[in-house]
């Protein structure tokens, strides 16, 4: 199984700081990692796919990158709405996995 | 506009069943995947699974092997997931989710089912 490596766990930022998330991949994907935000008592949501494909309607301040097993997710300039979990997930091989999450707080 | 509507939340004894349901409306439901995905209170994301309702091709997590049944039914546009054996550890937050088309990324959730396993 292809096991997700999601760092840091959890962050404190300012409004306007750029924030960055990573991923590491047990094994090759390629390109095939897909980011979501989940708020409080929500489904999660999609925001990129492909590494770097942004979502139709997703502000342009998120932002992702990477190949191979690493990859990073970006927040230019937080946002108060920003606060969230951030999720990476695989989907390169099965079972589809995800990492652990990134909690993200003002 | 794709909408996936589940079951309400239920309550189970250790060692019985729950059968999740995932109505989806909006596109067309036979060129649909269907995975579902669960949340233990406080936890992460876990992929249970998926199924593919026009050809009834499914795949589960090995962790859920044995226990899990995920099943489609086409002339209602409804997805089901069946946990067996439940014990504590099963409570939790269920999810259905669309793969988006050509590509696996889950663009459309269900609501999020709560089952709460307790005696």
């Amino acid at each position: 199984d292809t096991q997700m490596t999601q760092s840091p766990s959890s962050l404190s930022a300012s409004v306007g700081d750029r924030v960055t998330i990573t991923c590491q991949a047990s094994q090759d994907i390629s390109k095939c990692l897909n980011w979501y935000q989940q708020k409080p008592g929500k489904a999660p949501k999609l925001l990129i796919s492909d590494a770097s494909n942004l979502e139709t309607g997703v502000p342009s301040r998120f932002s992702g990158s990477g190949s191979g097993t690493d990859f990073t997710f970006t927040i230019s300039s937080l946002q108060p709405e920003d606060i969230a979990t951030y999720y990476c997930q695989q989907c390169q091989n099965l079972p589809f996995s995800f990492g652990g999450g990134t909690k993200v707080e003002i | 506009q794709v909408q996936l509507v589940q079951s309400g939340a239920e309550v189970k004894k250790p060692g019985s069943s729950v059968k999740v349901s995932c109505r989806a409306s909006g596109g067309a439901f036979s060129s649909y995947v269907i995975d579902w995905v669960r949340q233990a209170p406080g936890q992460g994301l876990e992929w249970m699974g998926r199924i593919i309702p026009i050809s009834g091709t499914t795949n589960y997590a090995q962790k859920f092997q044995g226990r899990l049944t995920i099943t489609a039914d086409e002339s209602t546009s409804t997805a089901y997931m069946e946990l067996s054996s439940l014990r504590s550890e099963d409570t939790a937050v269920f999810y259905c989710a669309r793969e988006a088309a050509g590509r696996v990324a889950f663009d459309y959730w269900g609501q999020g089912t709560l089952v709460t396993v307790s005696s």
